[in-house]
């Protein structure tokens, strides 16, 4: 089954231990992004690769990394995080295909809570 | 840049009843838009999407939106609520540029009453 998987779904933890969500694709998909969602503001695009070892900032990068090792992995890492990062995280991929029209499959999604 | 307004945080309707979901967009060049669904606990699936071939776009599970350059609208409908469309829908646009990044609105919370 075609899917986009994210670990853990839950996490909750305190300012300042850092901690890794990961985010796996099986459809061998070159564009992948990392999304927060909080209320009333959607969901804003984080950090975003076109392929391995290509990635680049989103709309709302700070306090956030990545790394694009491999084509199907592509996981989010909070140094130090804090409380503002309280959010529930997506991880999304695509096809690069050419088209700004390829679909953009979401993970389940991680609810992060930072004490 | 571009943007995109939900009208309606919350819409409640009866099972039978239309169900219209506002959304306008702002974009200086031609946008592609899409409408997303999330159930609870779940990710986003996507519904539809506009690809600039057709302006009234049939998507999954009875959803269809119409594109409507003239007022910069994408609104979402369905001729009859069912109770499994209880979710929230939120309606994303992306413009031609390598980031790809899906600029969405705040979402609306469909609610369906028996």
């Amino acid at each position: 089954e075609a899917q986009v998987t994210q670990n853990p779904r839950y996490l909750i933890t305190v300012t300042g231990k850092k901690l890794t969500v990961t985010c796996s694709q099986n459809m061998n998909h070159e564009y992948m992004s990392w999304y927060r969602q909080d209320p009333g503001l959607g969901l804003r695009q984080i950090y975003y690769s076109m392929n391995v070892e290509v990635t680049d900032k989103g709309d709302v990068p700070e306090g956030y990394k990545v790394s694009r090792k491999e084509k199907r992995n592509f996981p989010l890492i909070l140094e130090s995080p804090s409380p503002n990062q309280t959010s529930l995280y997506f991880c999304a991929s695509s096809s690069s295909g050419g088209t700004s029209t390829d679909t953009q499959y979401f993970g389940p999604g991680t609810r992060l809570t930072v004490l | 840049a571009q943007s995109v307004t939900q009208l309606g945080s919350h819409v409640s309707v009866s099972e039978g009843a239309l169900v219209l979901l506002r959304c306008n967009y702002s974009s200086s060049v031609p946008p592609y838009l899409f409408w997303y669904v999330q159930y609870p606990n779940q990710g986003l699936q996507l519904l539809l999407k506009y690809t600039s071939a057709a302006t009234l776009v049939k998507g999954i599970n009875g959803f269809e939106a119409e594109f409507k350059k003239s007022e910069t609208s994408f609104h979402l409908t369905k001729p009859s609520a069912h109770m499994s469309d209880a979710a929230e829908y939120f309606c994303a646009v992306r413009v031609d540029t390598g980031r790809r990044a899906l600029t969405f609105g705040s979402g609306t919370r469909l609610q369906v009453q028996p």
